[in-house]
């Protein structure tokens, strides 16, 4: 089975703090995403990365930024953690199929509380 | 711009019902299709991937079908179980950034609770 994992269940930071959210994936899979859940607002994507050191924005990048030094280990980043960063955190992984199709596997997530 | 929606956004069914939900997106072409279940609190959970060559996905008492054409896939859920009860979120793969990775669309989910 494949296994996505994040490093925290529950995190409660201060504001401005330096916070790191890291997930890590046991598959070898090439995709990596890090998603935050908000009542109301779905899940939006802040960055994905689609192979070591490379990555992309997501549709909410403002405020992070992510780092991919090995294949199964990508990192989130809040430089100064703001309360309006309060969020359910989730990582994601995807995994290419015969034929280009391709599906994602999630880790339990973390719920950041900024105070 | 690609849109999922789920309606409705809340159901409540007594025990043994069979039901059906439904995802709608706005943009036929797309590639796979996959749903998932989340219990609170908790990660998303794979349920079903139908994928680009497919109409249809079973697993179980989960039956999932996908129309490109018309823009809808339907989630299937035979004899329901209090255990059943749960979000289900759709989500569809339209695009294809410019790294060549596929983008995921999620719906907002149906919150499905299931009494005994």
């Amino acid at each position: 089975d494949v296994k996505v994992t994040q490093s925290s269940r529950y995190l409660v930071k201060r504001t401005g703090e330096k916070v790191f959210l890291e997930c890590v994936q046991d598959m070898d899979h090439e995709n990596m995403f890090w998603y935050r859940q908000d009542p109301g607002l779905g899940l939006r994507l802040i960055y994905f990365s689609y192979d070591v050191k490379m990555k992309e924005k997501g549709d909410i990048p403002e405020g992070y930024s992510v780092s991919r030094e090995k294949k199964e280990r990508f990192s989130l980043i809040l430089e100064s953690a703001s309360t309006n960063q309060t969020s359910m955190y989730l990582c994601a992984s995807s995994l290419e199929l015969a034929g280009g199709d391709y599906e994602q596997y999630f880790g339990p997530g973390t719920r950041l509380t900024v105070t | 711009k690609q849109e999922v929606t789920q309606i409705p956004a809340a159901l409540s069914v007594p025990e043994g019902e069979n039901l059906v939900l439904n995802c709608s997106f706005t943009d036929s072409a797309i590639y796979n299709l996959q749903w998932f279940r989340q219990d609170p609190g908790k990660g998303l959970t794979s349920l079903l991937l139908i994928q680009s060559s497919q109409r249809e996905q079973t697993s179980g008492r989960l039956n999932a079908s996908l129309d490109k054409s018309s823009g809808r896939s339907t989630l299937y859920i035979a004899a329901s179980q209090p255990g059943d009860s749960a979000t289900y979120l759709c989500a569809v793969i339209p695009l294809m950034t410019t790294s060549g990775t596929y983008k995921y669309i999620f719906g907002t989910g149906t919150r499905l609770k299931v009494l005994a």
